[in-house]
């Protein structure tokens, strides 16, 4: 298994409150990736990284922002966390982000609920 | 926006029954994955497929790219309880970007004893 936790595994927060999501990699791997995964909607793609200090933003970055200070860990936080932001959130890195093998691996996933 | 159709969404079926999983677009891919997903988990890749008409085996698991790079499928053969997950596809290369992943919403599978 690739090498990647994730911080809090559990979360209840109050609409309003910043919340702050870690994800940290033993793999040196380039590239690394924050999803949300919803009933009916599957996994979307908030933000990704390319390299240090280097991000993207995904297909539903509003609301979330990322930084990486190092290779290692990848942060993701809700700035004022609101209902809709209730959801399961899931790292993934990838060795090959920029090529057609971009195989990733994801961590075990933070669940997030927002009252 | 770069769409993969998954289908079925739900399959239930009984041990030892054969099933097939289908992933479709309208766009080409560069390559297509397969991954599995318990619950409470991530998902965990299964397979790669990089070549139009390329076919995969992994034991009881046929993965298929078509000819076109467009649709993929997966067969399994004699399911077990143990195939149960979701299972869920995923495209690189949409919209010419390999950096980001288009995945399908998952077909959930449960296989009962």
């Amino acid at each position: 298994d690739a090498g990647i936790t994730q911080s809090p595994r559990h979360k209840v927060t109050e609409t309003g409150t910043p919340v702050t999501l870690r994800c940290h990699q033993t793999e040196n791997h380039r590239y690394m990736y924050w999803y949300r995964q919803d009933p009916g909607h599957g996994l979307r793609l908030i933000h990704y990284s390319y390299g240090v200090k280097d991000t993207d933003k995904g297909e539903v970055s509003d609301g979330y922002s990322v930084s990486r200070s190092k290779t290692e860990d990848f942060l993701l936080t809700l700035e004022s966390a609101t209902s809709s932001q209730t959801s399961v959130y899931f790292c993934a890195i990838s060795g090959f982000g920029g090529t057609s093998r971009n195989e990733q691996f994801f961590g075990p996933g933070t669940r997030l609920t927002v009252l | 926006t770069q769409l993969l159709e998954q289908s079925p969404q739900f399959l239930s079926i009984q041990e030892g029954e054969n099933l097939t999983v289908y992933c479709n677009s309208s766009s080409v891919f560069s390559s297509l994955q397969w991954y599995r997903q318990e619950p409470g988990e991530g998902p965990v890749l299964l397979v790669t497929v990089v070549t139009g008409g390329e076919v995969k085996k992994l034991k009881r698991l046929t993965f298929q790219f078509g000819d076109a790079r467009k649709d993929s499928s997966l067969h399994i053969t004699a399911a077990q309880p143990g195939d149960t997950g979701l299972y869920l596809c995923a495209g690189a290369g949409g919209g010419g970007s390999n950096y980001k992943l288009t995945f399908g919403k998952g077909t959930l599978l449960t296989v009962n004893p």
